[in-house]
């Protein structure tokens, strides 16, 4: 089956960056497109930008340009997502998700609660 | 950029109730629509994807409707595993959008 393992929570100071990965198994990695999706406490979901795990393109949305980069391995099957220059509404929990079709997601990772904070 | 407006916010329900979400596009997005189910502390779930194909394994009690700009999720007979927060989103091939949410609570 289709699974998503991401790695461990972060706790990160303002101004730094983090690196979170999101590994894949159960289905050929490079035929669908990874997402990065966050939601803080309490509030809804934040789509972030796509990566081709097979060309590497990526899309990010306007509100993190110059601030994210998605890469990825096709060696060991894996997503990365960095996010720099952080601030304390960054502080959520980043997924990482699988698209179908022309954009919806069918998998999701059990997510990685990043904390921003002095 | 286009936004996704749900509504309402909250609703309140008995478990056999019909329930209804609207959701609606602030342009014509044709059925570049998905909605997907949240439960505290997991993660979300996809039911319904171009706006009314039922995603494999979800029940029937769920259906979709909708093009354009207005959308609706249906829940035909509420069961007590329906109670958690719904969430829309638009899609193509440059940008996904989601809605605020909509939180199905007991009455």
């Amino acid at each position: 089956q289709v699974q998503l393992v991401q790695s461990g929570a972060e706790v990160n100071k303002p101004g730094a960056s983090v690196k979170v990965s999101c590994k894949a198994s159960g289905y050929t990695f490079t035929t669908n497109e990874i997402n990065w999706v966050r939601q803080a406490t309490g509030q809804g979901l934040e789509w972030m930008g796509w990566m081709s795990p097979h060309s590497g393109n990526t899309g990010y949305a306007e509100k993190f340009q110059g601030r994210v980069t998605m890469t990825r391995n096709t060696s060991i099957n894996t997503a990365y997502m960095e996010l720099i220059s952080l601030r304390s509404e960054d502080t959520a929990v980043y997924y990482c998700v699988r698209g179908r079709g022309v954009g919806w997601f069918d998998s999701w990772g059990q997510g990685t609660l990043v904390t921003v904070s002095a | 950029d286009i936004q996704m407006t749900q509504s309402p916010s909250t609703l309140s329900a008995s478990v056999g109730d019909r329930v209804t979400i609207t959701c609606r596009a602030s342009q014509n997005i044709n059925s570049w629509l998905a909605w997907y189910q949240q439960k505290p502390g997991k993660a979300p779930k996809v039911l319904i994807y171009t706006a009314s194909r039922l995603e494999s394994g979800v029940p029937s009690r769920f259906s979709g409707s909708g093009s354009g700009t207005e959308f609706t999720l249906t829940i035909s007979s509420l069961q007590p595993d329906d109670f958690a927060t719904y969430y829309c989103q638009h899609y193509d091939t440059f940008s996904r959008t989601f809605g605020q949410g909509t939180k199905v609570e007991i009455k």
